[in-house]
């Protein structure tokens, strides 16, 4: 069973909408995470999340929002989509975020394309 | 800006060969170096890492070569085998938090 459900597998959306990816984890981690994966950048991370607060936010626009309601949720509301937001957007988690050797366990991923 | 740089961005091997993937980096707040591999349509997984206390690590096939001097680790892959086939990326770690650091991938193909 996948420890890291992200929903939807697959989102299209039209330039200018709003979405909203959700990840809920279920390996009792406390550290939350999102990247994204693109053409042009294969891995490039957005955010964390450490106790639901927000640790790191590498994401220059302020139109991506994580959103954590539950420790073991962090979601990420996207606004006034372009076409160069389409990519495979990842959540990960880890065991409390303090750096060191934490491993990154990531979830399946969501495909958005933005027409 | 933490960067972590990684060559060759594809790379194919016969079968048995031994591949050979290198990264660099460039903070040196950086402690602890995994490679994870993504097969195609599936997330990146862990596959092997080191912390810079050691210069090598090894688990079965794979083996990672660190050098602390110089900023340099690599991914050593003897015996490729054809299902070892995938992008391979090597990222970095600091102590300040558990951010992961990607270099760009290495997409490997091995050759029956």
């Amino acid at each position: 069973d996948p420890k890291i459900i992200q929903k939807p597998k697959y989102l299209v959306a039209v330039t200018g909408s709003e979405k909203i990816l959700i990840c809920e984890q279920y390996l009792g981690h406390n550290a939350m995470y999102w990247y994204r994966q693109s053409a042009k950048k294969p891995l490039e991370f957005m955010f964390s999340y450490s106790y639901q607060k927000l640790m790191d936010n590498q994401t220059a626009s302020s139109r991506f929002q994580p959103q954590s309601s539950k420790k073991n949720h962090l979601d990420l509301q996207i606004t006034a989509l372009k076409p160069d937001d389409s990519a495979t957007y990842f959540c990960a988690s880890s065991q409390d975020g303090t750096g060191g050797a934490e491993t990154l366990y990531f979830g399946s991923g969501t495909r958005l394309t933005v027409l | 800006q933490q960067q972590v740089r990684q060559s060759p961005q594809s790379l194919t091997v016969w079968e048995g060969e031994t591949a050979i993937l290198n990264c660099s980096y460039e903070d040196s707040t950086f402690d602890y170096f995994p490679w994870y591999h993504q097969f195609p349509g599936e997330s990146p997984a862990l596959l092997i890492a080191i912390r810079p206390v050691s210069n090598k690590k090894e688990d079965g096939r794979f083996t990672i070569f660190f050098n602390k001097r110089e900023k340099k680790f690599s991914l050593h892959i003897a015996d490729s085998q054809p299902g070892d086939s995938a992008t391979y990326f090597c990222a970095a770690m600091d102590n300040a938090g558990a951010k992961l650091t990607f270099g760009g991938g290495t997409r490997l193909t091995v050759r029956p």
